[in-house]
């Protein structure tokens, strides 16, 4: 089947720095996204892994191991404004397309 | 910068009745989908469609219908609305679906909150 796990939850204080962790079961890879959603909006693009590694930008980097089925979002220097669910999504090939599977999401809290 | 737009935002129906949630996109994606966001869960898949005149069905499909007749046009249809479909709407759409630069990126409109009564 196709799975995707991410905490629930997540709290963190400004200024600090916070690890968001996703893993994920898919028959087939082709690449992960991590995506932040303020609360009664749409979901943003931050970031895309496809191969093994960590892609840096700016306050943000995302880190993927596919043999382990694994990905990571670091937030650094973390400003009330990132208060949002961050979401992971895998794209995963079949039907005809490459499909993109969401996570739950990760809803973080952000405290001075 | 119009991207993804959809309309309404907001919408009360009541059950049994019947409606359309408007979608167009101006970056001249190919690929266009309509998910659906119920809460603590994740996006799921209601349709998707890989150009003018080609729909095909996601993972939550049943009571919803779709149509393609342009490339920036998507409009969902809900028949006979029932609670179950009481949920957060967002049509998206992206240039491919292969790895590419920024593995085609998914970019989505800004939602629609339908609620049923």
């Amino acid at each position: 089947g196709q799975n995707i796990d991410q905490p629930t939850e997540m709290t963190a204080t400004e200024g600090a720095i916070v690890q968001i962790n996703c893993t994920y079961q898919t028959s087939g890879f082709n690449g992960l996204f991590w995506y932040q959603q303020h609360a009664g909006e749409a979901p943003t693009f931050l970031s895309y892994n496809v191969l093994d590694g960590l892609e840096e930008k700016g306050r943000f980097s995302s880190f993927l191991s596919r043999s382990k089925g694994y990905s990571y979002l670091l937030l650094k220097e973390l400003q009330m404004k990132d208060s949002a669910s961050y979401l992971c999504a895998v794209r995963s090939p079949g039907g005809g397309y490459n499909k993109l599977i969401f996570g739950a999401g990760t809803r973080l809290a952000v405290h001075p | 910068n119009a991207g993804v737009t959809q309309t309404p935002k907001f919408r009360i129906l009541k059950i049994g009745q019947s409606m359309t949630l408007q979608c167009a996109q101006d970056m001249n994606h190919n690929y266009m989908y309509w998910y659906r966001q119920d809460p603590g869960m994740g996006l799921k898949l209601i349709y998707y469609s890989v150009g003018a005149g080609i729909t095909d069905k996601g993972e939550v499909p049943n009571g919803y219908n779709v149509s393609r007749s342009t490339t920036e046009d998507f409009p969902l249809r809900l028949e006979l609305a029932a609670p179950s479909q009481t949920s957060v709407y967002f049509c998206a759409s992206s240039f491919g679906t292969g790895k590419g630069y920024s593995g085609n990126t998914i970019y989505f409109g800004e939602g629609s909150w339908l609620t049923v009564v």
